[in-house]
């Protein structure tokens, strides 16, 4: 079946230590993204890739990097620098925009990430 | 720019009862639309979208959706509430593509936490 895989499903954390999180999807999406959820506050935008070799920054960044060496996977690391790491982490993918494409997102199932 | 606002964090209704979630967009251009439904510790799953055709949109799971131009609303709706409908609701709102080189980037709104009781 098609679809997207994140791991691991929950996790945790000693501050000061970075921590990647999988996402790897084969779906055939050129895009990517990385959602942070928190409760009450909806999904905001860490990072998101077109291309392979290619990711801009969402709109809270800071404190995480990414990679895209291809295309079908698209892995987070939360860095030490993140004041506030702890949260629910979600991987999307979709085809990229134009022609027909309404920009539906496809989701995985989250990581949980609990700093101690 | 886009924003969407969800009335209502949570709601409250009994089994069996009218489901109605609302959702209101603002759009710099025509907009494409979406409701995601969350369970407890799972991602997404898309119950419906409106991309400019009808304005009145089925999803599943009985669900629809109407889109309301004039009121710039695309509320949520289910006659009959089910137990297994109990899960956090989002909106969403397709950002202008010319501004994002093409990626289909979403605006969610803050969510709504939908309770279902007996």
């Amino acid at each position: 079946d098609g679809g997207i895989t994140q791991s691991p499903k929950y996790l945790f954390r000693k501050e000061g230590q970075n921590v990647t999180l999988s996402c790897e999807q084969n779906l055939n999406h050129d895009a990517m993204y990385w959602y942070r959820q928190d409760p009450g506050q909806g999904l905001r935008l860490i990072y998101y890739s077109q291309i392979v070799n290619d990711f801009q920054k969402g709109d809270i960044a800071e404190g995480y990097s990414v990679s895209r060496e291809k295309k079908e996977s698209f892995p987070l690391t939360v860095t030490s620098a993140q004041k506030n790491p702890t949260a629910f982490y979600l991987c999307a993918s979709s085809m990229v925009a134009g022609g027909t494409n309404t920009g539906e997102l496809f989701f995985g199932e989250g990581s949980r990430l609990t700093v101690l | 720019a886009q924003s969407v606002t969800q009335l209502g964090s949570h709601v409250s209704v009994s089994e069996g009862a009218l489901v109605l979630l609302r959702c209101n967009y603002s759009s710099s251009v025509p907009p494409y639309l979406f409701w995601y439904v969350q369970y407890p510790n799972q991602g997404l799953q898309l119950l419906l979208k409106y991309t400019s055709a009808a304005t009145l949109v089925k999803g599943i799971n009985g669900f629809e959706a109407e889109f309301k131009k004039s009121e710039t609303s695309f509320h949520l709706t289910k006659p009959s509430a089910h137990m297994s409908d109990a899960a956090e609701y989002f909106c969403a709102v397709r950002g202008d593509v010319r501004f994002s080189g093409g990626y289909n980037k979403l605006i969610f709104g803050a969510g709504t936490r939908l309770a279902v009781h007996p």
